[in-house]
């Protein structure tokens, strides 16, 4: 398997656009994570799905932030409109089991984006 | 949420062992010890994780305290390309992975 695959690797966008983030977890994967990290704030957990049902959304910073996986192999997150305070990295990371307790989780390269 | 400390950073010669210690004095007796690092510009990668006896892989080894409140990552001949952000993880039944600010290693040749 290619791992994690996340798209864009970069994405430069103007203050009040919308923005999309993509991500294709690992095949047979049944956990799905968003997480972004600045350096003010490190890792921050956004919010994450099992079996492509949202399971816990209390970390997207607010209404602007939207997530969705419409299936097993594809999950996007959404930031409309975006604002500078948006910049950062994006993780997706997947991880198979019926909890991830035991398990680990593989992470993608990251989206950087910037908000300008 | 899942609470852990860190030093904020630690030295290592380069072919010397490093021990990395995580304090976790709240963790429940179902919470894992997961430990993931991060290299520059990438992602996290997973490290080790373990609930109650010691573990080893082929990256490191995992030592937990009998009262399993402290762990400690013992990697055990540094390289250069361990220079990394060390991430001390204590997963809860909400299948969460929260992440603290960690250790950043350093390695000198």
């Amino acid at each position: 398997d290619a791992g994690v695959i996340q798209s864009p690797r970069h994405e430069v966008t103007e203050m009040g656009q919308e923005v999309t983030l993509r991500c294709k977890p690992i095949s047979g994967h049944d956990y799905l994570f968003w997480y972004r990290q600045t350096m003010m704030r490190g890792l921050e957990l956004l919010i994450y799905f099992n079996n492509n049902v949202p399971i816990d959304d209390s970390g997207m910073p607010e209404d602007r932030f939207s997530a969705k996986m419409p299936n097993a192999s594809f999950s996007t997150l959404k930031i409309q409109p975006s604002e500078p305070r948006d910049s950062a990295v994006y993780f997706c990371a997947s991880s198979f089991g019926g909890t991830v307790m035991n398990t680990e989780a593989f992470f993608g390269q990251g989206t950087r984006l910037t908000v300008v | 949420d899942a609470k852990t400390t860190q030093p904020n950073s630690m030295e290592s010669n380069e072919e010397e062992p490093v021990h990395l210690p995580c304090n976790h004095s709240t963790i429940s007796g179902t919470d894992y010890i997961h430990w993931y690092r991060q290299l520059p510009s990438q992602g996290p990668e997973y490290v080790i994780h373990g609930l109650t006896s010691n573990v080893n892989n082929r990256m490191a080894s995992l030592a937990i305290a009998e009262d399993r409140k402290s762990s400690t990552l013992i990697l055990h001949r540094a390289t250069l390309r361990d220079a990394a952000v060390y991430y001390c993880i204590r997963s809860s039944n909400t299948g969460k992975l929260i992440f603290g600010q960690g250790t950043t290693l350093q390695v000198k040749p």
